[in-house]
């Protein structure tokens, strides 16, 4: 078992639809961020989140951290074919500790 | 640009035989990672430097090891690459372990073993 689940694990969607991934666990994390992963490539930091109930938005994508601070959502809107890819959550227990990564959604968006 | 280079982006070594993998960084970064990530997998740590303090994951095997040789530079050395090593590694930096540890990753060196 992960400490973070991330659901759901693949998605298939139509470009122009809307689209929201979890990144979910029992721990409370001092921090999480996202990542987009692209295929041959290595993983590009999206976003960070510090504050319970946090809210960041990055242009079409919108990051929300949950006010426990145990679980984070990815919303995307009008999904473009450019957002294709592996997106991965991951978290900081406490200071000092190291990155836990999720398991990854993988993203398809059609034309 | 500020960033994180591997060399090189593909990599094929026989069954046994040492391969090293490097990565450089322009960051300045205090820390830097090695991850190993499968098909379709999240990236596994493997070890990560603290300047020059040198940390092992407990599951990571004695077939890997690291060298750091400055702030800029670091090496991953497969031993005896067995079939199960072929992977992409992924080299990663972060200024320091503070509590956000946003980490910065490199492009990656797909290893295949034959």
């Amino acid at each position: 078992t992960q400490l973070l689940e991330q659901s759901p694990q693949f998605l298939s969607i139509q470009e122009g639809e809307n689209l929201t991934v979890y990144c979910n666990s029992s721990s409370v994390f001092s921090s999480l961020q996202w990542y987009r992963q692209e295929p041959g490539e290595g993983p590009v930091l999206l976003v960070t989140v510090v504050t319970g109930g946090e809210v960041k938005k990055l242009k079409r994508l919108t990051f929300q951290f949950g006010d426990a601070r145990k679980d984070s959502s990815l919303h995307i809107t009008a999904a473009q074919t450019g957002d294709t890819g592996l997106y991965l959550c991951a978290g900081v227990l406490n200071a000092g500790n190291m990155l836990t990564f999720g398991g990854g959604t993988r993203l398809m968006v059609k034309p | 640009d500020a960033m994180v280079i591997q060399n090189p982006r593909y990599q094929v070594t026989q069954f046994g035989k040492p391969v090293t993998l490097s990565c450089s960084q322009t960051l300045n970064h205090n820390v830097m990672y090695w991850y190993q990530q499968k098909s379709s997998q999240a990236p596994k740590l493997l070890f990560h430097y603290y300047d020059k303090d040198f940390n092992n994951e407990a599951d990571t095997p004695d077939n890997f090891q690291s060298r750091r040789p400055n702030t800029s530079f670091c090496f991953l050395d497969i031993r005896s690459p067995g079939l199960g090593d072929a992977a992409m590694y992924l080299c990663a930096t972060s200024r320091d372990p503070g509590a956000t540890y946003e980490q910065y990753f490199g492009p990656g060196t797909r290893l295949t073993v034959t």
